[in-house]
C-alpha cells in the first residue's frame, strides 16, 4: 500500500488564488520531500523537509510536516497558470543509510487565468 | 535539468518478448532507480542500485530485473513482457545519502500489446 497519500486527488482554482494539498503517512520518516509533474514529463523536486523541521519556505511554497499527525501540506501562493500539474508527495525511509522514496498518488492541479 | 537519459522514449511490444530499458546519467551520481507510474498508483519502486553490481528490490520487483555495470547506466529488463507491465517508467539519480532530492528522467512509456 501506498506510504503517502494525498489530499484533494485533484483541485481547480483561478489564477492568484493559494493552492493548499496534503498529504498523510503511515510510518515514521526520515524527510518528506514534494515533486511537481507536469503532464507527460518526468517529476521534479521542489522541497524537502527533514523529520525535525516543522515549517520550510520556498519562494511561493510553504511546507508544513506534524510528525505527530504523519502528515504534511503544500500551500502555493498566489498561483499561476504555470503551476497546473500534478504533485506528489514522497517520504523518505531509511534503510542502512540508504534513503528509499515512496511516493502518494498525487494531486492534480488545474490553475485557470 | 539533470543529466538523465532515458532510451526508448516510447516502445510498443508483444506479450512474451523480453525488453531492456535504459537509463543513462552523467550525474556521476551514486544512487540510481526505477519507478513505473500508472493511474491511482503514483510512482512504485521498482528496483535501485546503490552502487555498481549493487542493487536490491523495491516493491514491485515480480517480472523484472537490473543490471549496474558502470556508474552511468542503469538497466532494467522484463525478461517476458506482460500486459500488466505496460506503463511509463521512469529513472531517477540522487547523491549524498540521505536528505536529498532525487532527479528524475523523462520517462519510457512501454505498451505490451
Amino acid at each position: 500500500s501506498q506510504q503517502g497519500e494525498e489530499d484533494p486527488q485533484a483541485l481547480s482554482i483561478q489564477e492568484g488564488e493559494n493552492a493548499t494539498m496534503n498529504c498523510s503517512y503511515k510510518t515514521s520518516i526520515n524527510n518528506l520531500q514534494w515533486y511537481r509533474q507536469n503532464s507527460g514529463r518526468g517529476l521534479v523536486h521542489l522541497i524537502l523537509i527533514r523529520s525535525n523541521e516543522r515549517e520550510k519556505h520556498s519562494g511561493r511554497l510553504r511546507v508544513t510536516l506534524d510528525t505527530s499527525k504523519k502528515s504534511s501540506s503544500l500551500l502555493i501562493t498566489a498561483s499561476r497558470a504555470a503551476d497546473t500539474a500534478s504533485y506528489f508527495c514522497a517520504t523518505a525511509l531509511l534503510k542502512s543509510g540508504f534513503q528509499k522514496l515512496v511516493f502518494g498518488t498525487g494531486t492534480r492541479l488545474l490553475v485557470s487565468p | 535539468d539533470a543529466g538523465i537519459t532515458q532510451s526508448p522514449r516510447h516502445k510498443v511490444t508483444e506479450t512474451g518478448t523480453p525488453v531492456t530499458l535504459r537509463c543513462h546519467q552523467t550525474e556521476n551520481h551514486r544512487y540510481m532507480y526505477w519507478y513505473r507510474q500508472d493511474p491511482g498508483h503514483g510512482l512504485r519502486l521498482i528496483h535501485y542500485s546503490y552502487g555498481v553490481k549493487d542493487t536490491d528490490k523495491g516493491e514491485v520487483s515480480d517480472g523484472y530485473s537490473v543490471s549496474r555495470s558502470k556508474t552511468e547506466d542503469f538497466l532494467l529488463t522484463l525478461e517476458s513482457a506482460t500486459s500488466s507491465q505496460t506503463s511509463v517508467y521512469f529513472c531517477a539519480i540522487s547523491d549524498r545519502q540521505p536528505n536529498t532530492e532525487a532527479f528524475f528522467g523523462q520517462g519510457t512509456r512501454l505498451t505490451v500489446v
